[in-house]
């Protein structure tokens, strides 16, 4: 079962920056938190991860709270496009599993014109 | 860029019947999985496949599914004897161990029994 909690929904003007929380209280030292994200019924695609520190890629940045009990994935200027469900994922690295996903429910995002 | 295909894009089969939904990984990757997500529902991990062996399965993986690696190229799921239930997308994935943990997700195979 899915380790996290996230909002359901949440809106977001197109430009502005989009800020997705998530809850993951129970995360233990060697597990990694995941965000992917799905584009109506595509395929999950890969946005970002983390153990500790802050990540930051050309399509988002990862916020890691000091004792990782929560995250915020921020898109920094959402589009239309961003319009989406995205899932915070908390697994393992490869080192201990075969990274496999356990996915929640997710948070539904839509970018507003 | 390299990406994770999937065939065919919709199947639609009589329950009972046996289907194959196949895949073609990335060339370099040595991580396979399969995933599937019944309309409206969450995305459900069931079984990873390495070094030519499942790695871990779910629970929903049981003996009326198998995976395959028949050649180099092409990773598969066959499901025996269909049932109603079992009309789902079906993603594969494909990872790099060593590159960043990323899991390239294919476009999925809807399948439809009926």
């Amino acid at each position: 079962d899915a380790k996290t909690t996230q909002p359901p929904s949440m809106d977001c003007a197109e430009g502005r920056a989009a800020n997705l929380p998530c809850n993951h209280s129970t995360i233990s030292g060697n597990e990694y938190v995941y965000w992917y994200r799905q584009i109506h019924s595509q395929g999950p695609q890969y946005i970002i991860h983390g153990l500790k520190n802050n990540e930051t890629n050309e399509m988002a940045s990862l916020i890691i709270t000091e004792d990782r009990k929560s995250s915020t994935l921020i898109l920094p200027h959402a589009t239309l496009r961003d319009t989406a469900v995205y899932y915070c994922i908390v697994g393992d690295d490869l080192k201990t599993g075969a990274n496999n996903l356990f996915f929640g429910t997710g948070t539904r995002l839509t970018v507003i014109p | 860029e390299p990406e994770v295909t999937q065939t065919p894009s919709h199947q639609v089969t009589q329950m009972g019947q046996e289907v194959i939904l196949r895949c073609v990984p990335i060339s370099n990757h040595l991580y396979f999985y399969w995933y599937r997500q019944i309309l409206g529902q969450k995305v459900e991990f069931l079984v990873s496949f390495y070094n030519n062996e499942i790695s871990e399965k779910s629970e929903i993986f049981d003996d009326q599914f198998s995976v395959e690696r028949p050649d180099g190229s092409n990773f598969t799921l066959k499901i025996r004897s269909t049932k109603l239930e079992d009309s789902a997308m079906y993603f594969c994935a494909s990872l790099r161990p060593g590159w960043n943990y990323e899991q390239y997700f294919g476009p999925g195979t809807r399948l439809t029994v009926t």
